[in-house]
C-alpha cells in the first residue's frame, strides 16, 4: 500500500490561497489520489480526487506531476470554517483500502 | 455524493458490555465496508475490512473476537465490540467504496465511551 507523507500542521489566513503538498513515492500505476476533509467528530469528507495532472471542482484543485509521486491540494480564498484536517489518500487498485497518515491540520486565522 | 450513515451517533456503556454499531450505505450498494477507529488527535486506523456473504478481514493487531464484523447484506456492516473496556473508547468511523472502487464514503462516525 502506498504510503503518504504530508506536513503535519499548516496556519493561514482568511481569503489566502493554501496549498498542501503530499508525497506518495510509491504510488502504483492503477492507484488515484483522493484528499478528504475532517472536522472535529466527523467522518472524513470527500474533497477531490485525480489520477493525473489537474482536476479542478468546486471547493479546490488537484494538481498531479507526471512522475505522480506527489499532488498538491489547492484551497483558493480560505475561510475560517476550512478549519479542519485535510488527508491525501491513495487508494490500493486490489483492495481498495486507505491507510491513513497523519493529515495536515489547517488552521484558518482572522 | 454518495450517504454513508452509522448508528448511533454516540454510546455510553459499562464496563463489560457489548455494543453494536451499524454502518448503512443509504444510495448504493456496498460488497465491502471498512472499519476504522480513531483516538483524540490523532489520525484513522484501519481496523478490518468487512466483505458481504463472507469472512472480515481485520489488520494485524486487531482482535477479531473482540470486535465483531458482520456485513448482512448489501447495505448494511455491523461492528460489535464485546466485553467493552474503557480502552476500547475511541471513534469509530466505517467506509464504503462506490461502484467507482477508488472514491470511498465515509459515516459521520460513533463515539463509544466505556465506564
Amino acid at each position: 500500500l502506498a504510503k503518504t507523507t504530508q506536513p503535519i500542521s499548516m496556519d493561514s489566513y482568511e481569503g489566502q490561497e493554501v496549498n498542501i503538498t503530499c508525497s506518495h513515492n510509491n504510488i502504483a500505476t492503477n492507484d488515484y489520489i483522493t484528499w478528504y476533509q475532517q472536522f472535529p467528530s466527523q467522518g472524513p469528507r470527500f474533497i477531490i480526487q485525480g489520477y493525473k495532472t489537474k482536476v479542478t471542482n468546486e471547493v479546490a484543485s488537484l494538481f498531479i506531476p507526471a512522475d505522480r509521486k506527489s499532488s498538491t491540494l489547492s484551497l483558493p480564498r480560505v475561510s475560517l470554517s476550512d478549519t479542519a484536517v485535510y488527508y491525501c489518500l491513495v487508494g490500493d487498485s486490489g483492495t481498495y483500502k486507505y491507510i491513513f497518515g497523519t493529515g495536515t491540520r489547517l488552521k484558518v486565522l482572522a | 455524493g454518495a450517504v454513508v450513515s452509522q448508528h448511533p451517533s454516540w454510546v455510553i456503556c459499562k464496563s463489560g458490555t457489548s455494543v453494536k454499531i451499524e454502518c448503512r450505505s443509504l444510495d448504493f450498494q456496498a460488497t465491502t465496508m471498512f472499519w476504522y477507529r480513531q483516538f483524540p488527535k490523532q489520525s484513522l486506523m484501519l481496523m478490518a475490512t468487512s466483505n458481504e456473504g463472507s469472512k472480515a478481514t481485520y489488520e494485524q493487531g486487531v482482535e477479531k473476537d473482540k470486535f465483531l464484523i458482520n456485513h448482512a447484506s448489501l447495505t448494511l456492516s455491523t461492528l460489535t465490540v464485546t466485553s467493552a473496556h474503557p480502552e476500547d473508547s475511541s471513534f469509530y468511523i466505517c467506509s464504503a467504496p462506490t461502484s467507482r472502487k477508488d472514491t470511498q464514503y465515509f459515516g459521520p462516525g460513533t463515539r463509544l465511551t466505556v465506564l
